[in-house]
């Protein structure tokens, strides 16, 4: 079946620094990509949709500036949090789509954690 | 707007079945039924979906009820590693691959031994 790699699993960084997550898409080409978050013992919140090769399409409340979405390929988006602060600690998940299809493939989510 | 209602908790015995409500009373005709689980800090993982007529596969049972108002997973036989939220989401069917899943605050199983 269709699989979703994302890295990493865990990070920690300190406040004002940035950090990259990737997600690829193992066997499939995956034309959109989702990014949500998820507070501890909460649901997930979706953050942003992206298409490869076009701008991501960022939800209400969502900063673009601090949360940068590159889907350059069709197997591959990142999602670089910038200036990371204590209240962005989070978990981070990608799901990702291909064309024509009904499902959504998600990654096993990136913990991240800012000191 | 999930569009959707769960219980936000339920217990099940280890090796009994577990049935899982969902309420989706505003369903249009043109809206799957789709249910995912989520076992802790993981992503969510994919059980079944649903359009009208009850589905099975080697995980669970969806049955929908004749109004499509409401749905139920079964999962026959439960394990200790069912424990999870349980989500159950609707999308249209023809959503386009742009169309997202939005997660309302799903159930959480609790299978005891």
């Amino acid at each position: 079946g269709a699989v979703v790699s994302q890295h990493p699993s865990w990070v920690i960084c300190k406040s004002g620094t940035s950090v990259k997550i990737e997600c690829r898409s193992l066997d499939f080409q995956a034309t959109t990509m989702f990014w949500y978050r998820q507070f501890p013992k909460q649901s997930l919140m979706l953050m942003a949709t992206s298409n490869e090769g076009s701008k991501a399409t960022y939800e209400q409340g969502v900063e673009k500036d601090k949360f940068l979405i590159n889907h350059a390929s069709l197997t591959l988006s990142t999602l670089t949090v910038t200036s990371a602060h204590p209240e962005d600690s989070s978990f981070y998940i990608c799901s990702a789509r291909g064309q024509g299809g009904l499902g959504y493939t998600f990654g096993s989510g990136t913990r991240l954690t800012v000191v | 707007d999930a569009k959707t209602t769960q219980p936000p908790s339920m217990d099940c015995a280890e090796g009994r079945a577990a049935n899982l409500p969902c309420n989706h009373s505003t369903i249009s005709g043109n809206e799957y039924v789709y249910w995912y689980r989520q076992i802790h800090s993981q992503g969510p993982q994919y059980i079944i979906h649903g359009l009208k007529n009850n589905e099975t596969n080697e995980m669970a049972s969806l049955i929908i009820t004749e109004d499509r108002k409401s749905s139920t997973l079964i999962l026959p036989h439960a394990t200790l590693r069912d424990t999870a939220v349980y989500y159950c989401i609707v999308r249209p069917v023809s959503g386009g691959s742009n169309y997202k899943l939005t997660f309302g605050k799903g159930t959480l199983l609790t299978v005891n031994p």
